[in-house]
């Protein structure tokens, strides 16, 4: 089945520490997104990435890193600089859209990380 | 400052009825428009998308209305069902955004048997 995965579902960590959540997809789709989601919220755009080994900060990386260096997989760091770490991750991915053509494709989701710091 | 907004927090429905949902959006260089459905602890899914070039699209129960004039977007769903209670987001991309979607904050439908 193609699709996204993020692991794991439930995720605690001790405040101070840095957690990794992982993002895997194999829908052999070039671009990558983090968000992460607050309760009465919308979705905040945290890292994208639209091709191997570049990324680019969203609205609200601060606190957190990424790395791109495979095309199937996209994980995020939550470092202890991220003050405020307890929220809902989910990560995307969609069809290329570099090189000027913008396409009209839609995002693909995973099923969500939910990280809570103690 | 949201450039896309969901004014309504919730809304309750009854099954069988219909379902409007309403979006606006400030910034002029959105061309493409996306509904999605999630529940809860789960990943958002896609419904439907239009793209400012159209005026309405519609796929099965799900029709997606564009006002471009007044910045406007809204899902009709006809007729409302159960299953349909869930938090619907609104999503925009802009030229030059590289497919980046700026979301609003969701509005939950209620749909009561």
């Amino acid at each position: 089945d193609g699709g996204i995965t993020q692991s794991p579902k439930y995720l605690f960590r001790k405040e101070g520490q840095n957690v990794t959540l992982s993002c895997e997809q194999n829908l052999n789709h070039d671009a990558m997104y983090w968000y992460r989601q607050d309760p009465g919220q919308g979705l905040r755009l945290i890292y994208y990435s639209q091709i191997v080994n570049d990324f680019q900060k969203g609205d609200i990386a601060e606190g957190y890193s990424v790395s791109r260096e495979k095309k199937e997989s996209f994980p995020l760091t939550v470092t202890s600089a991220q003050k405020n770490p307890t929220a809902f991750y989910l990560c995307a991915s969609s069809i290329d859209t570099r090189g000027g053509t913008r396409g009209l494709n839609e995002q693909f989701f995973g099923p969500g990380t939910r990280l809570t710091v103690l | 400052d949201q450039q896309v907004k969901q004014n309504s927090p919730s809304l309750s429905v009854q099954e069988g009825r219909i379902s409007i949902l309403n979006c606006d959006y400030t910034n002029s260089m959105f061309d493409y428009f996306l509904w999605y459905k999630k529940y809860p602890a789960e990943g958002p899914t896609f419904l439907i998308s239009i793209s400012s070039i159209k005026d309405k699209n519609e796929d099965g129960r799900f029709t997606v209305f564009l006002n471009k004039s007044a910045k406007h977007l809204s899902l009709h769903i006809v007729p409302s069902q159960p299953g349909d209670s869930a938090v619907y987001f609104c999503a925009a991309s802009a030229r030059g955004s590289q497919g980046n979607l700026i979301f609003g904050k969701g509005t939950k439908l209620s749909v009561k048997p």
